[in-house]
């Protein structure tokens, strides 16, 4: 069965570090989303991407988050200068075309900013 | 409370037993869709329904959606140990928009 794949599964860093995570959505998935889960909290929408642009975010994904789709398979999220705050389960998500959608979810790539 | 609330936030029961979570909203959406979440691992998908929809089953699930007084329901029949998990409603709002707006949870434990 097709899944979001997500590397790596755990990542640390030093704060003021630049990160990059990555995520290879579903072949015939169009939409591609990142979310995040501090430890304990809700899950949280940070931005979706559709036809190499950005088609929402919300206020977390600020100037220092940035996504890419650098390849035909890869999603990134970039933290440009990573905070103690920035620790939480970034998960990537994808969907099809189409006005009501499942999101596909992967497993999640664990940041520690120490 | 806030969009997307679950309740109860904790639930323990026999296997076997049924398992019913609740989840209310405050905003209109398009869809609602409820996940499984394993201690520290991803979301799985479990059913989505949409706002004209009424019930819905999949499985040993069964989810219902009141648009009227904004809830959903989500029933896990015959419960399993393996069906112990995190459980989020996250809804879809009806703005042509696809941000997902989750709800706090309901863990479940299911006691074997």
């Amino acid at each position: 069965e097709p899944e979001v794949t997500q590397t790596p599964s755990h990542q640390v860093t030093q704060m003021g570090q630049e990160v990059i995570l990555r995520c290879v959505p579903i072949s015939n998935h169009l939409y591609f989303y990142w979310y995040r889960q501090i430890l304990g909290q809700k899950v949280e929408f940070l931005v979706s991407f559709y036809n190499n642009e950005i088609s929402e975010k919300s206020e977390i994904f600020d100037d220092q988050f940035s996504v890419e789709r650098p390849d035909g398979s890869n999603f990134t999220l970039k933290i440009r200068s990573t905070k103690l705050e920035d620790s939480a389960m970034y998960f990537c998500a994808s969907s099809v075309q189409g006005e009501v959608t499942e999101a596909f979810f992967g497993q999640g790539t664990r940041l520690t900013v120490v | 409370s806030q969009q997307g609330e679950e309740d109860p936030q904790a639930l323990s029961i026999q296997e076997g037993e049924n398992a019913t979570m609740n989840c209310s909203y405050k905003t209109s959406i398009n869809n609602l869709q409820w996940y499984r979440q394993n201690s520290g691992r991803g979301l799985v998908h479990l059913i989505l329904i949409r706002s004209n929809e009424r019930e819905k089953h999949s499985g040993r699930l069964r989810v219902t959606l009141d648009t009227s007084k904004k809830s959903s329901s989500l029933l896990i029949t015959a419960s399993r140990a393996a069906d112990t998990a995190s459980y989020f409603c996250a809804t879809g709002p009806d703005t042509g928009r696809r941000a997902l707006t989750f709800g706090s949870g309901t863990r479940l434990q299911v006691q074997p």
